[in-house]
């Protein structure tokens, strides 16, 4: 595709609940990368994947959190039992050559 | 990956230059600078990058100098377009595990 794309645009979960973020790379791009942006704040590395390994996930900040991308393209971004402090805009980035091109993110309200 | 300190708000005139520092200090050899933006509501774009060489792209100039221990991110004529946050990460792996608060630039008429 042209770009990375997230869905959904937008979400709100009460808090509990589980929620799933998609991502799409741009076609091609063999890394992929998760990061959260609190409100104020620039964005936190969350997980890195080649292709459909993910080699780092030291920036997850609970066990709530997972993510997968199994066939090496399109990401999943889980979180379990959202709390309030989940509440963030959780941003795609894909990469061939080591510039990132980000997604517009998917922002997640917890209530 | 070094940590980096940038000021947090500048101003410019449009159809002047910008001139964005950054302080990275511990920067290590293999250590390349890069230089994100965001405009409110959208993902970071990527500007430019570089190691240790002044490296210029059709968005910006990027000079780092001669120690590596700072760099400044140049925008030759500023538009209003250009008001963003502009980040500032020096890395060997090509991301970031955070990217800071940047410099928010706010672009007058």
């Amino acid at each position: 595709g042209a770009g990375v794309s997230q869905s959904p645009r937008y979400k709100v979960a009460k808090r509990g609940q589980d929620v799933a973020l998609r991502c799409d790379p741009i076609s091609g791009h063999v890394s992929l990368f998760w990061y959260q942006q609190a409100l104020g704040q620039g964005p936190e590395f969350l997980t890195y994947f080649q292709n459909e390994a993910q080699l780092d996930k030291s920036g997850l900040p609970s066990d709530r959190f997972f993510a997968e991308r199994p066939e090496g393209s399109v990401s999943t971004l889980k979180i379990q039992r959202t709390q309030q402090e989940d509440s963030a805009v959780y941003l795609c980035a894909s990469s061939n050559r080591g510039e990132l091109f980000f997604g517009s993110g998917t922002q997640l309200s917890v209530l | 990956d070094a940590k980096t300190t940038q000021p947090p708000s500048m101003d410019c005139a449009e159809g002047r230059a910008a001139n964005l520092p950054c302080n990275h200090s511990t920067i290590s050899g293999n250590e390349y600078v890069y230089w994100y933006r965001q405009i409110h509501s959208q993902g970071p774009q990527y500007i430019i990058h570089g190691l240790k060489n002044n490296e210029t792209n059709e968005m910006a100039s990027l000079i780092i100098t001669e120690d590596r221990k700072s760099s400044t991110l140049i925008l030759p004529h500023a538009t209003l377009r250009d008001t963003a946050v502009y980040y500032c990460i020096v890395s060997n792996s090509g991301y970031a595990l955070n990217f800071g608060k940047g410099t928010s630039l706010l672009v007058t008429p």
